[in-house]
């Protein structure tokens, strides 16, 4: 197992298209997280799934944005009518169970212009 | 709510030099990890702290739980050029039982070789 994977590694769009980013976590792990961070920050939380359930969302996640994990296996994270604010790097991270030290994927990197 | 503080924000030093960085918050926690960041790369675990007091190694590295569970500290001793980056603490958010973080706003390393 290569770790957590995230596609694509960056991301460009126009202001108001819809973006979709995907994410394979450590495959035993059940626990699965996505994170935003911009420039000079700290990865804040967005949303996380147990298996396949999403059991918690960010109020950072607007109505715009949308999470899935179909048969608790990879996520997607899609954002709809990007905005120039969503620009940022999109994190997630897998662990086993409630294991705060999880792994984090490489990022993917969006830019709306 | 939960905030973590990081000092300094930013480290230049020569090749060789011990670096020293903090983590302070207002509330308690009962756990510390210590994350490092390259450039468009994802947080990658260093150390977890699981005790007041504890005092944990990683290689060069150090970290150390306060006693009062409001602070953590991070050492690296004789840095070298690939130590440079952005080190985060992180801490679990107590607001639910999803084992999400909170993270500091990161202190960044450079090193002059």
């Amino acid at each position: 197992d290569t770790g957590v994977s995230q596609d694509p590694r960056h991301k460009i769009t126009k202001r108001g298209q819809n973006v979709t980013f995907r994410c394979d976590p450590i495959s035993e792990h059940n626990r699965l997280y996505w994170y935003r961070q911009t420039l000079g920050q700290g990865p804040e939380f967005l949303t996380y799934f147990q298996n396949e359930a999403q059991l918690e969302k960010s109020r950072l996640l607007s109505d715009r944005f949308s999470a899935e994990r179909p048969k608790g296996s990879f996520s997607t994270l899609e954002i709809q009518r990007t905005e120039q604010g969503d620009s940022a790097m999109y994190l997630c991270a897998s662990s086993a169970g409630q294991n705060y030290g999880y792994t984090f994927g490489s990022g993917t990197r969006l830019t709306v212009v | 709510g939960q905030q973590l503080n990081q000092s300094p924000q930013s480290m230049f030093i020569q090749e060789g030099e011990d670096v020293s960085m903090n983590c302070t918050s207002s509330s308690i926690f009962n756990t510390w990890l210590w994350y490092k960041q390259e450039p468009g790369e994802g947080p990658v675990l260093l150390i977890a702290l699981y005790k007041a007091g504890e005092l944990t190694s990683n290689g060069r590295l150090t970290a150390q739980f306060g006693i009062t569970r409001k602070d953590s500290f991070l050492n690296i001793s004789a840095s070298i050029p690939s130590d440079v980056g952005i080190y985060f603490c992180a801490g679990p958010d107590y607001s639910g039982n999803t084992g999400k973080l909170i993270f500091g706003q990161g202190t960044t390393l450079q090193v002059k070789p």
